[in-house]
């Protein structure tokens, strides 16, 4: 059965902290690899790999994919309080566009 | 672009009641999707159309769920009849091929609560 797991489930950090968040898959016909932001409303896209070892930045959110060991890894460095959040990490397979979800890792900054 | 819509955004009602969540995709999108959100199982796919047409309705927990999409501007998640375990955030999500693939957007999700 397809999966994907994150870890850990929760965090908590102070302001300015480094937090690296992990997501390992096992998805059948595994094309790319979604990270999405969820505040107290609705996931909103963050990245989207599809290759290994190619790195996608934005601001100081990063992340890496790596198709060998099924795993990619969100980095985000000098955490905010804005930054608090459960960050959800989904498999995509096959043509059909459906995806496949983790539960998430809860992330709270405190200042 | 107003974004998926959907509606309503909270519904409280009491069990063995007909419970009807509506969404509105992002005009242009093809592909629509229901989840169920609740902390122990976190985000699950439902049902998911393609051009209106169901294309996986596996994620359906039972006969009690049906799903509609009856033009591209519009579909229905109902439950009938509701139980108390059918309490969660209820989402919609729609995406078109020609975006990023897989990129889906959400709506604001509908919270039910069955008691």
């Amino acid at each position: 059965e397809d999966k994907v797991v994150q870890s850990p489930l929760s965090l908590v950090v102070h302001e300015g902290d480094t937090v690296t968040l992990n997501c390992s898959y096992e998805v059948t016909n595994f094309r790319s690899l979604l990270w999405y932001k969820q505040e107290k409303k609705a996931p909103t896209f963050l990245f989207m790999l599809t290759s290994s070892g190619i790195e996608k930045k934005s601001g100081r959110l990063s992340s890496i994919l790596d198709k060998k060991e099924l795993f990619s890894i969100l980095n985000i460095t000098a955490t905010q309080t804005g930054d608090s959040a459960v960050y959800l990490c989904a498999g995509g397979a096959g043509n059909n566009r459906k995806l496949i979800w983790g539960l998430g890792t809860s992330l709270a900054v405190n200042p | 672009d107003a974004g998926v819509i959907q509606s309503p955004r909270h519904e409280v009602t009491e069990m063995g009641q007909e419970v009807t969540l509506r969404c509105k995709p992002i005009s242009g999108h093809d592909y629509l999707f229901w989840y169920r959100q609740t902390m122990m199982r976190g985000l699950e796919l439902l049902i998911y159309f393609n051009n209106n047409v169901p294309i996986d309705d596996s994620g359906m927990p039972e006969d009690r769920f049906s799903a509609k999409m009856p033009n591209a501007s519009f579909s229905t998640l109902k439950i009938q009849p509701s139980e108390p375990r059918d309490s969660a955030v209820y989402f919609c999500a729609s995406s078109t091929v020609a975006g990023v693939p897989y990129e889906q957007y959400f709506g604001p999700g509908t919270r039910l609560t069955v008691t």
